[in-house]
């Protein structure tokens, strides 16, 4: 059976690094989004993509985030300058359309030191 | 607004005995209605949906849900709880007018042997 999937399933880095966190969707999903959660709470909606571009997005997806879909498998969440406070799980997600079943990665785990 | 709730944090039940996790939800429109499950340490995996149809929807791992429009709820039930189906349950809607799915905060579960 397909999946997503996501790379890689932890990550330590120092406050005011990048990161790029990466998935790769279901094949014939057409619809990608990120998530977050902290400390196995609520989850928390980042970011939908579309046809290459951003569809809608949270008030948590500021100027230091940005998603690309840099060829025609991955789908990547870049992270320019880290906080503390972006510590979290990542989850990616993909469907074929906004109101049928998402399907979500394992999650990237994400800490900031 | 658009809204789920899930009224309980945390839900406690002994081994054997029925379960219920309780979803309502505000939204315009015909409403997309989901439960997910997140085990310990794991991503969000799909346990069933109601779009249209018979109000008793029945999913993964012997769980049901039975959609009410009146009440605008969509509780998850299960006649005989396991203790591995101790994890976070999330309640999610979508409805035509948003691209993304509407997120409940989430309910622990904890099934007691």
């Amino acid at each position: 059976e397909p999946e997503v999937t996501q790379t890689p399933s932890h990550q330590v880095t120092q406050m005011g690094q990048e990161v790029i966190l990466r998935c790769v969707p279901i094949s014939n999903h057409l619809y990608f989004y990120w998530y977050r959660q902290i400390l196995g709470q609520k989850v928390e909606f980042l970011v939908s993509f579309y046809n290459n571009e951003i569809s809608e997005k949270s008030e948590i997806f500021d100027d230091q985030f940005s998603v690309e879909r840099p060829d025609g498998s991955n789908f990547t969440l870049k992270i320019r300058s880290t906080k503390l406070e972006d510590s979290a799980m990542y989850f990616c997600a993909s469907t074929t359309w906004p109101g049928e079943t998402q399907y979500f990665g394992p999650g990237t785990r994400l800490l900031v030191l | 607004a658009q809204s789920v709730a899930q009224p309980e944090d945390q839900v406690n039940v002994a081994e054997g005995n029925p379960l219920t996790v309780k979803c309502t939800y505000s939204v315009s429109g015909n409403p997309y209605l989901f439960w997910y499950v997140q085990y310990p340490n794991r991503g969000l995996q799909f346990l069933l949906k109601y779009i249209t149809g018979d109000n008793l929807v029945k999913g993964s791992y012997g769980f049901e849900a039975e959609f009410n429009k009146s009440q605008t709820s969509f509780h998850l039930k299960k006649p005989s709880a396991l203790v591995s189906d101790s994890a976070l349950y999330f309640c999610a809607v979508y409805a035509g007018n948003n691209r993304k799915l509407i997120w409940g905060l989430g309910t622990s579960l904890a099934v007691n042997p």
